[in-house]
């Protein structure tokens, strides 16, 4: 069965320090990948998608940017965090066909400070 | 273009009675549409989908919503609510843009059960 790991679960950070979390997905292949935010008491945002290697598209100018260096592996990153860049970041991925719900992992609570 | 409007952002139900969470979509095409839930700091899990086949979706936990097209709704129900229910639920339109599901999220409901 497919299985997707997000870590870190819990972040703190200071303001204008980088920002890595990592995402990988197993049990199936060529997924298609996303990165997801959503700030207190508001919806989910998409932030990046990629329907393969190297291949990132990003739904809103930002902060941050997106990295998918493997099949299964999608990075979020970003050189210098900002107030506003604080909330609860979720990867998912899901399969090429149109009807694919997504999956979900767990999420990273990024606190700014 | 599609669209997702969940019509009430909270829903007060007591253990036992039954939970009701409304959402209708606008969409160009047929759509498909899926139901998912969140529990606190974590992520979001699929409870059901539909993808024009049967109308009446069964989903996990004893859930299920009703496709209605002349309505342009896809509630979600269950007969009998569980304190383990309360969460946030999310209402989504699925479309096929760019070469990657393009998900519509609505803006949630969150679901209290009170004993």
């Amino acid at each position: 069965s497919q299985t997707i790991h997000q870590w870190p679960a819990t972040l703190v950070q200071p303001v204008g320090s980088p920002l890595s979390l990592e995402c990988t997905v197993e049990g199936t292949s060529n997924p298609n990948l996303y990165w997801y935010r959503q700030a207190a008491g508001r919806g989910l945002q998409l932030l990046f998608y990629s329907v393969g290697i190297g291949q990132i598209s990003s739904e809103v100018p930002q902060n941050l940017s997106a990295s998918r260096p493997q099949d299964r592996q999608f990075i979020l990153s970003s050189k210098k965090l900002l107030l506003s860049d604080s909330g609860f970041y979720l990867c998912a991925w899901s399969g090429q066909g149109v009807n694919s719900p997504l999956h979900f992992g767990n999420g990273t609570r990024l606190t700014v400070t | 273009a599609q669209s997702v409007t969940q019509l009430d952002s909270h829903v007060s139900v007591s253990e036992g009675t039954p939970v009701l969470l409304r959402c209708n979509y606008s969409s160009s095409y047929s759509p498909s549409l899926f139901w998912y839930v969140q529990h606190p700091n974590k992520g979001l899990q699929l409870l059901l989908k539909y993808t024009s086949a049967a109308t009446l979706v069964k989903g996990i936990n004893g859930f299920e919503a009703e496709f209605k097209k002349s309505e342009t709704s896809f509630h979600l129900t269950k007969p009998s609510a569980h304190m383990s229910d309360a969460a946030e639920y999310f209402c989504v339109v699925s479309g096929f843009s760019g070469g990657y599901n393009k998900l519509i999220f609505g803006a949630g409901t969150r679901l209290a059960v009170h004993p």
